[in-house]
């Protein structure tokens, strides 16, 4: 099993300010198959980034991801309000796993 | 555009079998895409409980995978989660997903919460 390793549990930043998330795996992430989910309180996950680096259908470009093998970033170049959520890792690499980092809040300093 | 709508019993008690269905909409069950079940227990992260095709090929968390079972109803557009055996510890929101082959889950349901109680 690859376990996803994320940090800080909570980072708290001002609007307009740039954020910085990392993920890490215990072992390589196959072909980068990692991805990153936006969560709000009560809705389900919104897919962020695919692959690592490419952006989902309708995601702003202030989003975006980097990395391979056993260390991804997620950043967000100028924080929006309603970017506040809790974000998530996830690698879809290794069948038949698909586990989950155990998410970094982003909470409004 | 994929919708997914989970529904069944909001508590279920103890060793006793959680059962819920996803009802998709806006698609074909029997496109080619995997149909998911992902829980979160409040105030905690995500958990991928297994995995759908429309063939019935499944795959299943290890973790859980002695007791789950999920299935598909192609006639229906809609595929199923039973998890057997349950405790307190599997109270969670249960989330149905859709991904494609090496793709990560771009459509989710609202979720449902289940609770496990006597």
């Amino acid at each position: 099993e690859i376990v996803l390793t994320q940090s800080p549990g909570t980072l708290s930043l001002s609007p307009g300010e740039r954020a910085t998330l990392s993920c890490r795996a215990s072992q390589s992430v196959s072909s980068s198959y990692l991805a990153w989910y936006q969560q709000k309180p009560g809705q389900a996950p919104r897919l962020l980034i695919y692959g690592a680096s490419s952006r989902a259908t309708g995601i702003p470009d202030r989003f975006s991801g980097s990395g391979s093998g056993t260390d991804f970033t997620l950043t967000i170049s100028r924080l929006e309000p309603e970017d506040f959520a809790v974000y998530y890792c996830q690698q879809y690499g290794s069948s038949p796993e698909y586990t989950f980092g155990q998410g970094t809040k982003l909470e409004i300093k | 555009q994929v919708q997914l709508q989970e529904s069944g019993p909001g508590l279920v008690k103890p060793s006793g079998t959680l059962s819920l269905t996803c009802a998709v909409s806006g698609g074909s069950i029997s496109s080619s895409n995997w149909w998911s079940w992902v829980r979160q227990p409040p105030g905690k992260g995500l958990e991928w409980i297994g995995e759908i095709y429309h063939s019935g090929s499944t795959n299943y968390n290890p973790s859980l995978k002695s007791r789950v079972t999920i299935s598909v109803d192609k006639s229906k557009n809609q595929f199923s989660l039973k998890l057997s055996s349950v405790t307190a510890a599997d109270t969670a929101v249960y989330y149905c997903a859709k991904r494609s082959t090496w793709s990560p889950f771009d459509y989710w349901g609202q979720g449902t919460l289940v609770t496990v109680s006597s």
